[in-house]
């Protein structure tokens, strides 16, 4: 089946500008994950999504940042007012609530650059 | 706070050989979840490995293993006969709590190259 997908793969903007990011889950599963990977942070997590509502929104950076989700599948990460400091690899990732471990399925990931 | 630490920036190995990447983990919950994934040069993370902290046995995924020492906190990736594919970034990540979702955090990583 298909796996994690995210829109743009690549997205340039300029300071100050604000900047929307894809995120279509694997079919099926409840637990939606966002995080952000960059050279001097490592991977960082940024909100995690059971069905539409955020229980853990404690790594978003800034409030700057907000994700929202719908019908229990797309969900989208907005950040307002993009600095150069925001320039990193936003990585989505999905995965089941039932079951043992649950593995994160993770998409392939947006480029973000602010100039 | 929970925490994961890679020690090792960079690790070589020959092909066929077999190579551990190291990971140790800062947790006061006894219960946890300790993945593997990895991250070759085109970026996407493939998940590899679990291991539960309660699980009694040690881990094994084909070529894949965890050296779990749950009294040294430490979760070792041991791959056996290496590959030109295993090229690529491992990280180490840990979900605390006894759910079996909920966040991840990650080590810093570990860059293998395989050499033929």
């Amino acid at each position: 089946g298909a796996g994690v997908s995210q829109s743009p793969s690549n997205k340039v903007t300029e300071k100050g500008k604000d900047v929307e990011l894809r995120c279509d889950p694997i079919s099926g599963h409840t637990a939606l994950y966002w995080y952000r990977q960059s050279l001097g942070q490592g991977l960082e997590f940024l909100i995690y999504f059971q069905g539409n509502s955020a229980p853990d929104k404690s790594g978003l950076p800034s409030d700057r940042f907000s994700a929202e989700r719908t019908g229990g599948s797309v969900s989208t990460l907005t950040i307002q007012r993009t600095q150069q400091e925001d320039s990193a690899v936003y990585l989505c990732a999905s995965g089941l609530t039932s079951g043992t471990h649950n593995e994160q399925f993770f998409g392939p990931g947006t480029r973000l650059t602010v100039l | 706070a929970q925490k994961i630490t890679q020690t090792q920036p960079g690790m070589f190995v020959q092909e066929k050989e077999a190579v551990t990447l190291d990971c140790t983990y800062d947790t006061s919950d006894p219960s946890y979840g300790l993945f593997w994934y990895k991250q070759p040069s085109s970026g996407e993370m493939i998940f590899l490995i679990y291991q539960g902290s309660y699980d009694q046995q040690n881990a094994t995924e084909g070529r894949y293993s965890l050296n779990f020492q749950k009294a040294r906190k430490s979760a070792n990736l041991v791959i056996s006969a290496s590959q030109l594919g295993d090229s690529a970034m491992y990280f180490c990540a840990m979900r605390q709590g006894g759910t079996s979702y909920g966040k991840l955090t990650f080590g810093q990583g570990t860059i293998l190259t395989v050499h033929p």
